[in-house]
């Protein structure tokens, strides 16, 4: 049972350049949700879904793309890489049972933009 | 805009002693108030959570107080541990029922020295 897994650990882009974050789950979570990781900034949310077909914005979705065509799989896009988009990103699932909800993140993919 | 503020950015803690980490958010909608544990290279975790109904949960080493007059909320670790070095996020988020959005906070980065 791996949980929400990750891929690729690490990348380093050049300006410009495209690239797919990829994040799958085997928890069988209608939510998914994508996160970035900065010094001081804490998490925020980027994108969303609350299933399959159905994705939102976040807080900072600015130069990114979400599709979910699966309830499995919830792929990250950056569309032209720029420095400011330097992060570690986490892809996440919840759950919501009656006390409250609780996220399950990825290990994290750690993108430099160079 | 940050709705869950977090203090302090960073706390070094000598080991026994009490790591306190303090969270203030300003959604009065806001119903549920988890606290998540980072270790470097792993996501985030759900280490404890309460709802604003109680104004203390403890499990085992680890205690949330919460004000919600004040709109404060905060993590005390017991007798802390070397093994609790990590970094800590309050959350929040609203209930009822299906997954809801959390909002971080910052987060803290705790060292505990042996």
């Amino acid at each position: 049972n791996a949980g929400v897994t990750q891929t690729p650990k690490f990348q380093v882009l050049k300006t410009g350049q495209s690239m797919t974050l990829q994040c799958a789950q085997d928890m069988n979570h209608e939510y998914m949700s994508w996160y970035r990781q900065d010094p001081g900034m804490g998490l925020r949310l980027i994108h969303y879904s609350v299933g399959a077909g159905i994705t939102d914005q976040g807080e900072v979705p600015n130069g990114y793309n979400v599709s979910r065509s699966t309830t499995e799989d919830f792929p990250l896009r950056l569309l032209s890489a720029a420095p400011s988009q330097t992060s570690v990103y986490f892809c996440a699932t919840e759950r919501a049972p009656p006390g409250g909800t609780e996220a399950f993140f990825g290990q994290g993919t750690r993108l430099t933009v160079v | 805009q940050q709705q869950v503020k977090q203090s302090p950015q960073s706390l070094i803690v000598q080991k026994g002693g009490i790591s306190i980490i303090n969270c203030a958010y300003e959604n009065t909608a806001f119903d549920y108030f988890p606290w998540y544990q980072q270790f470097p290279g792993k996501g985030p975790a759900l280490l404890i959570a309460i709802r604003p109904d109680v104004s203390e949960k403890k499990e085992g080493r680890f205690t949330i107080s919460f004000n919600k007059s004040a709109k404060q909320f905060s993590l005390h670790i017991m007798d802390s541990q070397p093994g609790d070095s990590a970094t800590y996020f309050c959350a929040a988020s609203k209930i009822p029922g299906g997954a809801q959005k959390l909002v971080f906070g910052q987060g803290t980065r705790l060292t505990i020295n042996p």
